[in-house]
C-alpha cells in the first residue's frame, strides 16, 4: 500500500510555456501533499505544502503566482510551472502523507522538468 | 535556526559494515527519519525513529539519541546497490519536516 504515482516522469518544453505536474496517491486518502524541488547533488527543498480543499502554504522565497498548487482531492494533487524558463529546470518530487499514524510522507518518482 | 548535520559524502568497501551520522538543532522534536534516495530517483523510507534506542530492520538499523540530538543509520554487509544517498530528516514542533542535505555513499567493490 502507500503507493504515490507522478505525471509525466519527464517532460522537456519551451521557455514561456506552463507545465502541468500531477501527483496521485493511488490507495490511500493523503490528507496533504507536500511538493519538493531538487537540483543537481542537493537535498530536497520543500516549495509547498497543500491540504485538500485550502490554498497551499508555500516557503519562503517561493513564488505562488509562478508554482500553481491545486489540491482538488484527496488522492489528487496538481502543481503548474507558469512561464517556466531554463532555471527552473530541475527534479520535481510530490509526497502525501495521511497513511502512517507518525505522518510518513510517501514520494512519487518524480518529474524531470527540463525548460528549453 | 534550524539545522541538521550529516557528512556529504562516504566510501565503504562491499560486505563491510558503515555508520552514517545525523546530527540536529530543532524547534521541538516528533520524529526522526531516514530516507534511501538512488540516483534520479525519489527517497524510499528507511526508518523512523520518536524514542531513543536501536530500531533493527534486516542490514539496516537505526540509533537515536534524544538528549544529544544524535541519530545514526548503521548499514551491514553492504551491498553494490546501496550507493545511494541517504537522508536524514527530523519532524519539528510544528510537525514540519526538516531535510538534512544527505550523504552519499559510495561502496567498492
Amino acid at each position: 500500500g502507500a503507493v504515490v504515482s507522478q505525471h509525466p516522469s519527464r517532460v522537456i518544453c519551451k521557455s514561456g510555456t506552463s507545465v502541468k505536474i500531477e501527483c496521485r496517491s493511488l490507495d490511500f486518502q493523503a490528507t496533504t501533499m507536500f511538493w519538493y524541488r531538487q537540483f543537481p547533488k542537493q537535498s530536497l527543498m520543500l516549495m509547498a505544502t497543500s491540504n485538500e480543499g485550502s490554498k497551499a502554504t508555500y516557503e519562503q522565497g517561493v513564488e505562488k503566482d509562478k508554482f500553481l498548487i491545486n489540491h482538488a482531492s484527496l488522492t489528487l494533487s496538481t502543481l503548474t510551472v507558469t512561464s517556466a524558463h531554463p532555471e527552473d529546470s530541475s527534479f520535481y518530487i510530490c509526497s502525501a502523507s495521511g497513511q502512517s499514524s507518525y505522518n510518513e510522507q510517501f514520494f512519487g518518482p518524480g518529474t524531470r522538468l527540463t525548460v528549453l | 535556526g534550524q539545522n541538521i548535520d550529516q557528512p556529504t559524502e562516504m566510501t565503504a568497501t562491499e560486505g563491510a559494515i558503515v555508520q552514517i551520522n545525523c546530527t540536529y538543532q530543532t524547534s521541538g522534536f516528533n520524529g526522526l527519519f531516514w530516507y534511501q534516495q538512488h540516483a534520479g530517483e525519489a527517497p524510499t523510507f528507511l526508518s523512523y525513529n520518536v524514542l531513543d534506542g536501536l530500531e533493527e530492520k534486516g542490514r539496516f538499523s537505526s540509533f537515536l539519541s534524544r538528549s544529544k540530538g544524535y541519530s545514526y543509520l548503521l548499514l551491514k554487509e553492504l551491498q553494490m546497490k546501496d550507493s545511494a544517498s541517504y537522508l536524514c530528516a527530523v519532524v519539528d514542533s510544528n510537525y514540519q519536516l526538516i531535510w538534512g542535505a544527505g550523504t552519499k555513499l559510495i561502496i567498492k567493490p
